[in-house]
């Protein structure tokens, strides 16, 4: 199946900062990319679909100014979230798809806000 | 809207025995149906998928049936092993998009 990367793998930033979290889509061209946050014992829920070039969709009740989806390629993603707060603590899993295709998901990355 | 209902865990079970995690899902049109795998520390992992009714999946002795008539997908193996501890998530897709709706997932655990 197809690649997607995402980076980085673990992060642990200090609250009120930024972090940016990055998913590449290695061997395909992704024309849509999915951002998931799955809280512990919980599953995923979509937060945000982005279509390269266009501004992301957010799910309700997701701030779309905390976290900021960028989809500037073909093949990369990125998500940023800002101002971090320890309840943004959270696992979080980008796919991308093709549009003619599954969705491939990232490894995902676990984010620590201290 | 689509939803995906599983069964609750945790599902403990003893080397060898026999697997089945339910699954249900709600979903206007004809869905695509997908079992999911997250090990421990790890991100998801595509485990099989069937994409039309009466269609079959199976991988790594994994087997799910596609059944419109009950609108279920229901997860079996014939002899688990301490390594299939992981987390399964059922989950569907049925918008042009590949935007895929997930069960809360069920973790097994196998004990030797």
């Amino acid at each position: 199946g197809a690649v997607v990367s995402q980076h980085p793998s673990r992060v642990i930033c200090k609250s009120g900062t930024s972090v940016k979290i990055e998913c590449r889509s290695l061997d395909f061209q992704a024309t849509t990319m999915f951002w998931y946050r799955q809280f512990p014992k919980q599953s995923l829920m979509l937060m945000a679909t982005s279509n390269e070039g266009s501004k992301a969709t957010y799910e309700q009740g997701v701030e779309k100014d905390k976290f900021l989806i960028n989809h500037a390629s073909l093949t990369l993603s990125t998500l940023t979230v800002t101002s971090a707060h320890p309840e943004d603590s959270s696992f979080y899993i980008c796919s991308a798809t093709s549009g003619f295709s599954e969705a491939f998901f990232g490894q995902g990355t676990r984010l620590t806000v201290v | 809207g689509d939803s995906v209902t599983q069964m609750e865990g945790p599902v403990t079970l003893s080397e060898e025995a026999f697997l089945t995690i339910n699954c249900t899902y709600t979903a206007t049109g004809y869905p695509s149906l997908f079992w999911y795998v997250q090990y421990p520390g790890e991100g998801l992992q595509l485990l099989l998928k069937a994409t039309k009714a009466d269609d079959k999946g199976s991988n790594k002795g994994f087997e799910a049936t596609y059944r419109k008539e009950t609108t279920s997908f229901h997860l079996e193996k014939g002899s688990v092993q301490v390594s299939d501890s992981a987390v399964y998530f059922c989950a569907l897709n049925s918008g042009g998009y590949q935007k895929v709706t997930f069960g809360t997932g069920t973790k097994l655990q196998v004990i030797p």
